[in-house]
C-alpha cells in the first residue's frame, strides 16, 4: 500500500517552454502533497506543500509564479514549470500523505527536468 | 524549528563489515524520526521511523536505529554491509503534529567495496 506515482519520469525541453509534472497517490487519499527539488548530490529541498482544495505554500525563497502547483483532487497533485530555463534543471520529487498516517510521507519515484 | 545534522557525507566499508550512519537532531518536543534510502535517479525509500513507544526500530534490509533521547541521536546500523547497500541515506525529523513538514538531514552516501 501507500505508492505514489509520478510522470513523466523524465522530461527534456527547451527553454521558454512550460512543463506539467504529475503525482499521483494510487490507494490512497492524500490529504497533502509535498513538491521537493534536489539538487545533485545534495539533500531535498522542500519546495511546497499543498492542501486538496486549497492553494500552495511556497517555501521562502520558491517563485509563485515560476512553480504552479495544483492539487484538485485527492488523488493527484500537478506541478508546473513556467517558462523553464536550464537552472530549473533539477530532480523533482514529490511526496503524499494521508489522514490517517499524517506524520508520514510516502514519496514518488522523482522526475528529471532537463532544460535546455 | 527542528534540525538535523548527518556526520559525515561520505561512509566507506567493507561488504560484511558494521555499518554505522550518524544522525543527530535537534527539536523543542519528542519528535518523530526517520531513515530514507536513495538510490541513483530514484525517489525516497522508507527504512524505518520511530514515533513513539520502543527506541530500537528495526526496519527493512536488516537496519535498525535506536532513539537515544539524551544524546538527541538517531544512528542507523547494520551488521554486516551487502553490495547493495550502496546508496544515499538520508535522515528526516518532524515534529508529532499532523501540520508539520519533514526536516531533511544532508545526507550521507554509503560506499561499500568488495
Amino acid at each position: 500500500g501507500a505508492v505514489v506515482s509520478q510522470h513523466p519520469s523524465w522530461v527534456i525541453c527547451k527553454s521558454g517552454t512550460s512543463v506539467k509534472i504529475e503525482c499521483r497517490s494510487l490507494d490512497f487519499q492524500a490529504t497533502t502533497m509535498f513538491w521537493y527539488r534536489q539538487f545533485p548530490k545534495q539533500s531535498l529541498m522542500l519546495m511546497a506543500t499543498s492542501n486538496e482544495g486549497s492553494k500552495a505554500t511556497y517555501e521562502q525563497g520558491v517563485e509563485k509564479d515560476k512553480f504552479l502547483i495544483n492539487h484538485a483532487s485527492l488523488t493527484l497533485s500537478t506541478l508546473t514549470v513556467t517558462s523553464a530555463h536550464p537552472e530549473d534543471s533539477s530532480f523533482y520529487i514529490c511526496s503524499a500523505r494521508d489522514w490517517v498516517s499524517y506524520n508520514e510521507q510516502f514519496f514518488g519515484p522523482g522526475t528529471r527536468l532537463t532544460v535546455l | 524549528a527542528q534540525s538535523v545534522t548527518q556526520l559525515g557525507s561520505h561512509v566507506s566499508v567493507s561488504e560484511g563489515a558494521l555499518v554505522l550512519l550518524r544522525c543527530n537532531y535537534s527539536s523543542s518536543v519528542p519528535p518523530y524520526l526517520f531513515w530514507y534510502v536513495q538510490y541513483p535517479n530514484q525517489g525516497l525509500q522508507l527504512l524505518l521511523k520511530y514515533t513513539t513507544g520502543a527506541t530500537l526500530v528495526k526496519g527493512i534490509n536488516g537496519f535498525e536505529a535506536e532513539f537515544k533521547k539524551s544524546e538527541t541521536s538517531f544512528h542507523l546500523t547494520k551488521p554486516s554491509a551487502h553490495m547493495s547497500d550502496a546508496a544515499e541515506y538520508f535522515c528526516a525529523v518532524t515534529l508529532p503534529s499532523g501540520y508539520s513538514t519533514l526536516t531533511f538531514g544532508k545526507g550521507t552516501m554509503l560506499l561499500v567495496s568488495p
